[in-house]
């Protein structure tokens, strides 16, 4: 079946920028996902790109798409303590979503 | 407040006992999801719903119930639980399903089987 991947833990010094990478598997996705878990709750909704763009900034957020190598990713800039979290990147696959495993961000004063 | 409300957030069961985690939702969203959480998988559905009386098998359907009679409620039912149900569970909905995927989730059960 349609599969996402992602690297399970990524740890950075806060202010750095990190960078979570998610490849997929499906050449039709129109929209894909970024959410956040924080300890203890559920995940949320961070940002999303439609599949016909490249780039989508929001603040300290950037989502890039690469459709022709099927890889996403988010980057955080001047990454905080309270980013700290588990992001999951999600492909939404004939009236689904199909979730990657989901990266833990560790951030270190 | 709009929410998802699961309960209960916590259990400890034995094989065999049936048990009921429930879900409700106060934002009128037609969609409804189950998901299980477990480390290194990722979420995995377990069925969902499109509305009221409408309900489809998501990825990992087995052993598991479901039903939705009313808009606002979507129970997961497990007839007789055995120790690999034991996971995170979240509860999820939305109005805009699929075009935007903004799923709104519950705080999660975790439910331990023995």
């Amino acid at each position: 079946g349609e599969d996402v991947e992602q690297s399970l833990f990524l740890s950075v010094r806060e202010g750095d920028s990190s960078v979570i990478n998610c490849t997929y598997t499906d050449s039709s996705s129109t929209y894909l996902y970024w959410y956040k878990q924080e300890p203890g709750a559920g995940l949320q909704l961070l940002t999303y790109i439609f599949s016909n763009m490249d780039m989508k900034q929001d603040q300290r957020l950037t989502v890039l798409l690469n459709k022709k190598d099927k890889h996403l990713s988010l980057r955080i800039a001047d990454t905080q303590t309270g980013d700290s979290a588990i992001y999951f990147c999600a492909d939404a696959q004939g009236g689904k979503l199909i979730f990657g495993q989901g990266t833990e961000l560790s951030v270190k004063p | 407040e709009a929410q998802v409300t699961q309960n209960p957030r916590y259990l400890i069961t034995v094989t065999g006992k049936k048990l009921t985690v429930t879900c409700s939702q106060n934002m009128n969203h037609e969609y409804m999801s189950w998901y299980r959480q477990d480390p290194g998988l990722g979420l995995r559905q377990i069925y969902y719903s499109m509305n009221v009386e409408v309900t489809d098998k998501g990825d990992v359907p087995e052993g598991y119930k479901v039903s939705r009679k009313e808009k606002r409620n979507f129970p997961l039912i497990l007839e007789s639980p055995s120790p690999n149900q034991t996971s995170l569970y979240f509860c999820a909905s939305s109005s805009n399903y699929p075009n935007t995927g903004e799923l709104f989730f519950g705080e999660g059960s975790r439910l331990t089987v023995l």
